[in-house]
């Protein structure tokens, strides 16, 4: 079975902190992805990678970066967290070919 | 881009059937996926069309026709563990494997 982990299930953070989200997934995925969930607005793409330090923007990356060092890692960094991104944040991973995408448990991030 | 819309809510009865509606705009459509997400809980994978016409798995259907930019996904014998978000997500082929989701259907099934 494909496992995708979440550093966190749930994390505090106070306005101006910068913030590490991590996600590792175990099935030498190619794409990974990262997605923010909030009422009334669904799942929308932060980033994407698509390879081992290849990153591209999603419909919504301002205030966020990424990192991909390793395959099987990807990070968000919330540079210095504001209010607005309280959010679920969400991983996901896929293979070349497969078109499914398997997320993480979530992380529930608010920001005081 | 895409553009997916779903309707918000629905309830059903324990044993019935019910179908999710998803309608879609896309300049260059390369698949059309279904998840059901519980409360507080990551979406999990349905089922995947690509082609016109109906798959079938189980107590679970989905319905595509591309020329209409449309699908739906179809829940038979519904139990009370059905109740959930159903997540439509639309697949661009200039995309590079990124999925635009739609806002999902909370489905409330009731004794």
């Amino acid at each position: 079975d494909v496992k995708v982990t979440q550093s966190s299930r749930y994390l505090v953070k106070r306005t101006g902190e910068k913030v590490f989200l991590e996600c590792v997934q175990d099935m030498d995925h190619e794409n990974m992805f990262w997605y923010r969930q909030d009422p009334g607005l669904g799942l929308r793409l932060i980033y994407f990678s698509y390879d081992v330090k290849m990153k591209e923007k999603g419909d919504i990356p301002e205030g966020y970066s990424v990192s991909r060092e390793k395959k099987e890692r990807f990070s968000l960094i919330l540079e210095s967290a504001s209010t607005n991104q309280t959010s679920m944040y969400l991983c996901a991973s896929s293979g070349q070919g497969i078109y499914e995408q398997y997320f993480g448990p979530g992380t529930r991030l608010t920001v005081t | 881009g895409q553009n997916i819309d779903q309707p918000t809510e629905m309830t059903a009865t324990e044993g019935a059937i019910v179908q999710i509606n998803c309608t879609y705009q896309t300049s260059g459509f390369n698949g059309l996926f279904w998840y059901q997400q519980h409360a507080g809980e990551a979406p999990t994978f349905l089922s995947y069309n690509v082609l016109d016409g109906l798959e079938e798995k189980g107590r679970f259907s989905s319905f595509l026709s591309r020329s209409k930019g449309y699908s739906y996904l179809l829940l038979k014998e519904l139990q009370m563990k059905d109740s959930a978000s159903y997540l439509c997500a639309v697949r661009d082929i200039s995309g590079n494997n990124r999925l635009a989701f739609g806002k999902g259907n909370q489905v409330v099934v009731i004794p």
